[in-house]
């Protein structure tokens, strides 16, 4: 079954940090782009970070620029999220999610269920 | 950046109906659109990629349309099942936006 499972939430006082971890499961992890996308409380849907398959490229947020890296280790089927400088309004559920590509036109076709952040002192 | 703008914010409408969500971008993104549904406390599902190609397991009441900056979203006969928040997205650039999201209720 192909799966995605978030964790490393939880409550970090602003200004902090946090690291989030995405383990894959059921497909072949080294050959897809993988994405973050977050949503605070009773809001919308916000992209966040991707990277491509290797690890080599990345692209973020302006919110999170500076302040977030994204990583992957291939050889553990693990995405990761570091997170620092923290601010309230980063609090969100934070989902992982794999990008397919067909014909050129990247969808995210796979997420997690989810990992809660709250930024809270 | 691109913005992506949905209208309406939400709708109301009733089991059996046809609806549309628009999807505006602020710039041409080609056919670089995907919709996406989310139920409550679940995770998003994608829908729509490439403006109007189906993802393979979803219903063909589900269609796409458009091209360049206006794209469109519709359910040709609304289901129980098909009350959810529904998000376009946009893929053109690497900054992959999403529009704010359109809630879909029952009248």
């Amino acid at each position: 079954e192909v799966q995605l499972v978030e964790s490393g939430g939880g409550l970090v006082q602003p200004g902090g940090s946090l690291r989030l971890s995405c383990a894959a499961s059921g497909f072949t992890f080294s050959s897809y782009w993988m994405h973050w996308v977050r949503q605070a409380p009773g809001k919308g849907l916000v992209w966040v970070s991707r990277i491509n398959s290797d690890g080599t490229s990345t692209s973020y947020a302006d919110s999170v620029k500076g302040r977030f890296t994204i990583s992957r280790d291939n050889a553990k089927n693990t995405l990761y999220l570091q997170m620092n400088t923290l601010r309230a309004e980063d609090t969100a559920v934070y989902y992982c999610a794999r990008a397919t590509v067909t014909m050129y036109y990247y969808y995210m076709d796979v997420w997690g269920k989810g990992t809660t952040v709250t930024v809270s002192s | 950046d691109i913005q992506m703008t949905q209208s309406p914010s939400s709708l109301s409408a009733s089991v059996g109906d046809r609806v549309t969500i628009t999807c505006r971008a602020s710039q041409s993104i080609s056919n670089y659109l995907n919709w996406y549904q989310q139920k409550p406390g679940k995770a998003p599902k994608v829908l729509i990629y490439a403006a109007s190609s189906l993802q393979s397991g979803v219903p063909s009441r589900f269609s796409g349309s458009g091209s360049g900056t206006d794209f469109t979203l519709t359910i040709s006969s609304l289901q129980p099942e098909d009350f959810a928040t529904y998000y376009c997205q946009q893929s053109y650039s690497a900054l992959y936006t999403f529009g704010q999201g359109t809630k879909l209720e029952i009248k």
